[in-house]
């Protein structure tokens, strides 16, 4: 079975701060994937990566950047963390990219 | 007109009946169609594909996609409690950046 783990479950942080969010895939596959979920809004696409060190902006990248230095790891990165961040990220990944997605367990992630 | 849009719901049905989720999406050049199964704080967990028209069954499962008309359902036989979860539909859109797009979800509540 695929493996995506996220570093963390839940995780409070404050305004301002600069947050790291972890996400490894065990499976070897190509394409990785940040999604936010929000009551009413539903699963937004942040950014993705079909590649290492290469990256696409999804739909909603303003305040966030991201990281693919190696195949199973993908990083989202807020750089000065603030309120309406707070929110429920999700990574993913696939082998192909019409192929489904995995998903990790997710990160609850507050900004104070 | 949302990418692809789903009945806001929520969804009751008894047990033992059929649940009938439907998804229409706008992009007449989309490929591929999942259906997910979030259960509340949970990740979404994918419990059905299709590629092709017509209907692809999968234990109490079916899916079925008509690309003329541009939807795809999720059919559940027998529902069970266990089944009461949020579901989401998501496609691919065609092109060589495809991504997922999902829609917002529908909430199914199955009553003993």
């Amino acid at each position: 079975d695929v493996k995506v783990t996220q570093s963390s479950r839940y995780l409070v942080k404050r305004t301002g701060e600069k947050v790291f969010l972890e996400c490894v895939q065990d499976m070897d596959h190509e394409n990785m994937f940040w999604y936010r979920q929000d009551p009413g809004l539903g699963l937004r696409l942040i950014y993705f990566s079909y590649d290492v060190k290469m990256k696409e902006k999804g739909d909603i990248p303003e305040g966030y950047s991201v990281s693919r230095e190696k195949k199973e790891r993908f990083s989202l990165i807020l750089e000065s963390a603030s309120t309406n961040q707070t929110s429920m990220y999700l990574c993913a990944s696939s082998f192909y990219r019409v192929e489904p997605q995995h998903f990790g367990d997710g990160t609850r992630l507050s900004i104070l | 007109q949302k990418e692809v849009e789903q009945n806001s719901g929520p969804l009751s049905v008894p047990e033992g009946a059929i649940a009938s989720l439907n998804c229409t999406y706008s992009d007449r050049g989309s490929q591929s169609f999942f259906w997910y199964r979030q259960y509340s704080g949970k990740s979404p967990e994918l419990i059905m594909f299709i590629y092709s028209n017509g209907d692809k069954e999968d234990g109490r499962f079916t899916a079925q996609l008509n690309k003329a008309s541009q939807y795809v359902s999720l059919l559940i036989r027998d529902s069970q409690p266990s089944d009461s979860a949020t579901y989401l539909c998501a496609v691919t859109k065609a092109g060589a950046n495809s991504k997922l797009t999902f829609g917002k979800g529908i909430t199914l509540s199955v009553r003993p």
